[in-house]
C-alpha cells in the first residue's frame, strides 16, 4: 500500500462546476500538506500549502485537511478551462529530514 | 525573480550510456532536490543537496548520483542507463533543506532507447 493514495482520474467537468480532488494517506506523522498543479510538459507549481488540520482558502481554491480521517481535499469553485491540469497532493512530516511524499496525481479536464 | 531552470529540456540516449542533468535554483535558495516522474510511479524522490552536502536520499540505485556547487547549482548523473530510466527528471529548490514549500523547474525529459 502506498503512503499516499490519489485517484488518477481523469476527471472531466463542465466550466463553472465545483471540483473536488482528494487524497488519503496512512502515515499519521504527516504535518504539512500541499497541492501542486502540473500543466502538460511543465514542472509542478505549488498551489496550496496547509499545516496540520483545517481549511485554507485562496481565491477559487480551498484546501481541507482532516487528520483524524487521514484525508485531504482541494476544492475548485467556478472551474475554468485553464484549470485543466494534473493535480498532485504532497505531504511531509515535521522534521527537516522528512521527505515530500507525492500522490500520483489526478488529471482534471474542464470543458467549455 | 527567475525561477528554477533545468538543462537540457530533452535528451535521447541509448542503453549503457551516461547522462548529466543540470539545475539552477532560485536565487537565494540553498536546497536542491531531484525527483523522477513516471506515469506509473508518479513523483519519486531521488536526493537532496543543501550547502553542497547530500542531506537525504531516496531508494534509487547507486547509478544515480548528484552534486551541488558552491553557487547552489546542482547536477545529477545517471550512469549505465537502462530503458526504465526514461522519465521526466525534476529539480526543486527551497530556501531551507527539505522545506515543505518547494519550487520546481520545468524538468528534463529523458528517453533511453
Amino acid at each position: 500500500q502506498k503512503e499516499v493514495e490519489q485517484d488518477p482520474g481523469p476527471l472531466s467537468v463542465p466550466e463553472g462546476a465545483i471540483v473536488s480532488l482528494n487524497c488519503t494517506y496512512s502515515n499519521s506523522a504527516f504535518q504539512y500538506f500541499m497541492w501542486y498543479r502540473q500543466y502538460s510538459r511543465k514542472g509542478p507549481e505549488l498551489l496550496m500549502y496547509t499545516y496540520s488540520s483545517g481549511n485554507k482558502e485562496d481565491g477559487r481554491f480551498t484546501a481541507q485537511v482532516d487528520k483524524s480521517s487521514k484525508y485531504i481535499s482541494l476544492f475548485i469553485r467556478d472551474s475554468q478551462p485553464s484549470d485543466s491540469a494534473t493535480y498532485l497532493c504532497a505531504m511531509k512530516g515535521a522534521f527537516n529530514t522528512d521527505k515530500l511524499i507525492f500522490g500520483t496525481g489526478t488529471r482534471l479536464q474542464v470543458f467549455p | 525573480k527567475a525561477g528554477v531552470t533545468q538543462t537540457p529540456r530533452y535528451l535521447i540516449k541509448t542503453r549503457g550510456q551516461q547522462v548529466t542533468l543540470s539545475c539552477s535554483p532560485i536565487s537565494g535558495h540553498r536546497s536542491v532536490s531531484w525527483y523522477q516522474q513516471t506515469p506509473g510511479q508518479g513523483l519519486q524522490f531521488l536526493f537532496e543537496y543543501f550547502s553542497e552536502t547530500q542531506r537525504n536520499k531516496g531508494n534509487f540505485p547507486g547509478r544515480f548520483s548528484g552534486r551541488q556547487f558552491s553557487n547552489s547549482r546542482s547536477e545529477m548523473n545517471v550512469s549505465t542507463l537502462e530503458l526504465g530510466d526514461s522519465a521526466l527528471y525534476l529539480c526543486a529548490s527551497s530556501y531551507r533543506e527539505l522545506q515543505e514549500t518547494q519550487y520546481f523547474g520545468p524538468g528534463t525529459r529523458l528517453l533511453v532507447l
